[in-house]
């Protein structure tokens, strides 16, 4: 089975930009969860998408945003890029269920670096 | 912060010795997982340890949980050059997302 894809994997914006950032999960994984990374915070859950539907949310402001299509694709939205959004941004699929009912699989991450 | 916390931050061994890195976390769990991260394989799922077992063993990894804690133990036995990586306990509490704590880093010497 392929991995989870991210695309893109490199991104560099501007202050007051937004930005899209896409994930591909693995063929039957019907959920996708977001995830931040940075050196100082580590890894901060953004929110997670079952089924096109969102099921829980992280501790973000609402210029982060997401989606997810009907063939459990997700897009991760951010507007008004600040400096202190760049991070790494992973996303990770699963087949769905409670959190921790299922491993969790991992794309390699966009990188996002705002200037 | 809901976020746990690993034990030490950071560790450096000789190749051959065993590697013991310690997770506190915040919530009620229903399961807890381990996860390794370094930069040619990224974030991969190394174990999933249930709320009412306290023990689990896989390969050279053996796990512990200690729910009245709110504690778990990874030991990494015989370890190799390829073992350096960041590991991170991940805590679930029944609903849809997963808290990862602040990681070890552990560096193996060859």
């Amino acid at each position: 089975k392929a991995g989870v894809t991210q695309t893109p994997r490199y991104l560099i914006k501007t202050r007051g930009q937004q930005v899209t950032l896409s994930c591909s999960p693995i063929s039957g994984h019907r959920s996708v969860s977001w995830y931040q990374q940075t050196p100082g915070q580590g890894l901060q859950f953004l929110f997670e998408y079952f089924s096109e539907t969102q099921r829980n949310k992280g501790n973000f402001p609402g210029r982060f945003s997401g989606r997810q299509f009907s063939n459990s694709r997700s897009e991760m939205n951010v507007s008004t890029l600040e400096l202190g959004d760049s991070a790494l941004y992973l996303c990770a699929s699963s087949l769905g269920g409670l959190a921790g009912q299922y491993e969790q699989y991992f794309g390699p991450g966009t990188r996002l670096t705002v200037t | 912060s809901q976020q746990g916390e690993e034990d030490p931050q950071a560790l450096s061994i000789q190749e051959g010795e065993n590697a013991t890195m310690n997770c506190s976390y915040k919530t009620s769990i229903n399961n807890l997982q381990w996860y390794r991260q370094n930069s040619g394989r990224g974030l991969v799922h190394l174990i999933l340890i249930r709320s009412n077992e306290r023990e689990k063993h896989s390969g050279r990894l053996r796990v512990t949980l200690d729910t009245s804690k709110k504690s778990s133990s990874l030991l990494i036995t015989a370890s190799r050059a390829a073992d350096t990586a960041s590991y991170f306990c991940a805590d679930t509490s029944g609903t849809y997302k997963y808290i990862f704590g602040t990681g070890t880093r552990l560096k193996v010497l060859a």
